[in-house]
């Protein structure tokens, strides 16, 4: 129970595009989803934090115009990477809080961008 | 400042030899404590939690974690370590009651030599 899917698992983007995350919770609700950057060998920073039908929180230096995150229904968040460059090329993961299970995390995506 | 601390960045273990992780937290109150375990580019998997309670956690994948309210310790621990434990693994806490924002220590890289 309680398993968050993600996609894309990888993208690969030209400079100046934007690439859309998705995160759905299979098998239940997830009011709030985290979105978090791992960079190479290094552990996880949170990006922001969305919420069910209101704007998201972001963490203090990350851009809310660069990366859009939206949080339409109970099971699906998405994080938008806005006219993207070399330097967002990342592994970025999602996170819903499940009760049972404490936190369930997406598999990843890995963004390059070239 | 408060912070989750994992004071070993790599540990190399012998293939069924016993293994010790470390853990420490700076918060005042009994935090949520988790253990989760990264394959290379992959998403994170819980393999253990502690809430309340035993303070003497199991989880999965022959794991067990203590916690030691005195020393702000949730170390995780297995008598038998096999090459396939070979991971990245990330201490994360939840610094008071309710799932708000995960916080992480920086990992510990596990290699298990033949």
């Amino acid at each position: 129970g309680a398993v968050v899917s993600q996609h894309p698992s990888w993208v690969i983007c030209k400079s100046g595009t934007s690439v859309k995350i998705e995160c759905r919770s299979l098998d239940f609700q997830a009011t709030t989803m985290f979105w978090y950057r791992q960079f190479p060998k290094q552990s996880l920073m949170l990006m922001a934090t969305s919420n069910e039908g209101s704007k998201a929180t972001y963490e203090q230096g990350v851009e809310k115009d660069k990366f859009l995150i939206n949080h339409a229904s109970l099971t699906l968040s998405t994080l938008t990477v806005t006219s993207a460059h070399p330097e967002d090329s990342s592994f970025y993961i999602c996170s819903a809080p499940a009760v049972v299970y404490g936190y369930t995390f997406g598999s990843g995506t890995r963004l390059t961008v070239v | 400042a408060q912070s989750v601390t994992q004071p070993d960045i790599h540990i190399t273990v012998s293939e069924g030899a016993s293994l010790e992780l470390r853990c420490n937290y700076s918060y005042g109150a009994t935090p949520y404590l988790f253990w989760y375990v990264q394959s290379p580019g992959q998403g994170l998997q819980l393999l253990l939690k502690y809430f309340s309670g035993d303070t003497l956690v199991q989880g999965i994948k022959g794991f067990e974690a203590e916690f030691k309210r005195s020393q702000s310790s949730f170390n995780l621990r297995k008598p038998s370590v096999h090459w396939s434990d070979a991971a990245e693994y990330f201490c994360a806490v939840v610094p008071s009651p309710g799932f708000q924002k995960l916080v992480f220590g920086t990992g510990t890289r596990l290699l298990v030599s033949p």
